[in-house]
């Protein structure tokens, strides 16, 4: 367990708006990821980060912007919130040197009406 | 696109039978990974296998990597109703990137 926290767990908003979705993470894991969930599409990478303000785009990364100012605190910012980035975000960690799996976050449920 | 594909997408057995999911993949990769995912939860790593590796256990789980084919299969023997879940690979290239990618999912239900 790499004491992943993710905030808000849910949120409602609306389209047009600025999101931010918090990952905090307390075990000093050098690499973080976001994912959104989606039904037929499973995860898909939207951004990741291998170190402090050392950031990369996934597969879908359009729309969202990522901020890593701290190892322990990763930002996913949605500028302008339109309907199809409803979605359930997924926040991961992965620590290479111990033995490389990911280890996810409970999840954060965006609704954008 | 995806990097991983798993088939099928559902699978629906009765409880003590096997169930086998598959996963194919595009690039090259330094590794494949099973997750599981009960309904919506985060996701919780199963087994790892390395691209120098063929085949992998751990408990009733079963792993298996064929590199030429650039697919993988997860086998979970004597399948339990706590085993209904669903299961997703993940692979990152062997460039060492860390970027992981995921499959679609293999949705399992286990009937008891």
């Amino acid at each position: 367990d790499a004491g992943i926290t993710q905030s808000p767990r849910h949120k409602v908003t609306e389209t047009g708006t600025p999101v931010t979705l918090r990952c905090h993470q307390t075990e000093n894991h050098r690499y973080m990821y976001w994912y959104r969930q989606d039904p037929g599409h499973g995860l898909r990478l939207i951004h990741y980060s291998y170190g402090v303000k050392d950031t990369d785009k996934g597969e879908v990364s359009d729309g969202y912007s990522v901020s890593r100012s701290k190892t322990e605190d990763f930002l996913l910012t949605l500028e302008s919130a339109t309907s199809s980035q409803t979605s359930v975000y997924f926040c991961a960690t992965i620590s290479p040197l111990q033995g490389g799996e990911l280890f996810f976050g409970e999840g954060s449920r965006l609704t954008v009406l | 696109s995806q990097q991983g594909e798993e088939d099928p997408q559902a699978l629906s057995i009765q409880e003590g039978e096997n169930a086998t999911m598959n996963c194919s993949y595009k690039t090259s990769i330094n590794n494949l990974q099973w997750y599981r995912q009960n309904s919506g939860r985060g996701l919780v790593h199963l087994i790892l296998i390395r691209s120098n590796e063929r085949e992998k256990h751990s408990g009733r789980l079963r792993v298996t990597l064929d590199t030429s084919k650039k697919s993988s299969s997860l086998l979970i023997t004597a399948s339990r109703a706590a085993d209904t879940a669903s299961y997703f690979c993940a692979t990152a290239k062997s460039s060492g990137t860390y970027k992981y990618i995921f499959g679609t999912g293999t949705r399992l239900k286990v009937l008891a």
